[in-house]
This record gives C-alpha cells, structure tokens and sequence, in this order.
C-alpha cells in the first residue's frame, strides 16, 4: 500500500527566502507525481507534474525534482511572497492508476 | 475552458439524512474523482471512473456511499445515510487519458463540497 508523507507539517518564514517542501512515498512503481497548492476553503490548484521518467520540472519560481529510487520529491520556492501562503500538497499516481496523497506542508510567508 | 464544476458548495443537513453531490469535469476529461477531504488531511480517494466505468472503488464505504458517471460525463455521489464522520470536504477532479492503460495525466480540480453533519 503506497503510503506519503509531507514534512513538515507546518513552516514559516520571513518574505524572500528560499524554501523547500519535502514528499516521500514507500512505493517507488509509480507514474508520475503532482504537486498541488490548496487555499483554505478552496480546491485544489495544479502546480506542476513530473512524470516518472523526468528528474524534474520548473514553473517560475518552482522548481519541483523527482528522485523515483529514494521515493523522494522535493518542492523548492525561491523568493518567497506572502502570496505564497497556502497548503501546498503532494499526489502520487501509482502504475495501477490509484492516486495517494500526503496531508501537506502549511506554508506561512511573513511580511 | 471552464474548470470541474462542483455544487452545491455548502450542505448541512443531519445525521441519518441523505445527501447528492454532482460534478462536471473538463470537458473531453474522460477520467473522473472523487475525493474525501477531512480537515487537515490530504484528500482520500473514494472512486475513479473511466468514462462512465469504475476503475477504483476500493475505499468507498459501499454500504453508505454510491456513484455513478451513466453517460461517461457528468457524476453524482450520493450519502445515505449520513454519519457524523462524513463531514468533510468532497472533491471532485477530472484529467484526460491518452489510451496508454497507464498513462493518467494532470488532475484538475473543482471547488469542492463542504458537508456538515450535525
């Protein structure tokens, strides 16, 4: 059973730093990995998506990496904002087509 | 292009009632979710459907719970009857298939459902 975790559960930090987001998974066979953003009361909102055969993806000032061996996926942010804040949420899709999420990491961007 | 629609937004309602949420996703999507969101905790998949057939239903609680996507489109989850741990948020999401039997791409989400239970 693919089971992920998001550590830390919570993280704060002042505006503009750089940060890292953490997601491990027990079950290396999987398809590809998700990474979402989630305001509160909101749905979920894609950030970006990394394919098993990808070490990693990047959108503006994400940078998402893939580490399939070591079931790791990292999330990094660079010059963080206050906008950033949210709870930010990893999926992963195994070959049997079944996504697992973790519980996420709440980010809290200081001014 | 119109995003996963969701309603209604907000339920309430007590325990032991029923209750229906419908979804529509993406248009052309032909894999549909539906998830289980307690408060802080990741969202829990209750079932997957290709088109209008299921591919995953392991963790929905049958005996309470049921789904169906009859013309491969749009989908209705229904609750009856309502225990107090179902409060919680209903996700619904969509993603497109290539044909490739493992090829499941980007999820995209709607807004969700928020029950109470009371």
């Amino acid at each position: 059973k693919q089971e992920v975790t998001q550590i830390p559960a919570a993280l704060s930090v002042p505006e503009g730093e750089n940060l890292v987001l953490n997601c491990s998974f027990t079950d290396s066979a999987i398809y590809n990995l998700q990474w979402f953003r989630q305001d509160p009361g909101k749905g979920l909102t894609s950030l970006l998506l990394i394919q098993s055969s990808q070490r990693e993806q990047t959108s503006g000032r994400l940078n998402a990496s893939l580490d399939k061996s070591s079931g790791r996926s990292t999330l990094y942010i660079a010059a963080s904002q206050p906008g950033d804040s949210a709870t930010y949420l990893c999926a992963v899709n195994t070959n049997a087509g079944k996504s697992t999420f973790g519980d996420g990491t709440t980010l809290t961007v200081k001014p | 292009e119109a995003g996963v629609a969701q309603s209604p937004r907000y339920k309430i309602i007590e325990k032991r009632q029923s209750v229906a949420f419908w979804c529509n996703p993406i248009s052309g999507h032909a894999t549909l979710y539906w998830y289980q969101q307690i408060l802080g905790q990741g969202p829990k998949l209750l079932i997957q459907f290709q088109n209008n057939g299921v591919v995953d239903d392991s963790q929905l609680p049958k005996d309470r719970f049921s789904a169906e996507r009859l013309k491969g489109v749009d989908s209705t989850l229904k609750i009856q009857p309502a225990k107090l741990e179902d409060s919680a948020v209903y996700l619904c999401a969509s993603s497109s298939w290539t044909g490739d039997l493992h090829s499941y791409n980007e999820q995209f989400f709607g807004p969700g459902t928020r029950l109470t239970v009371l």
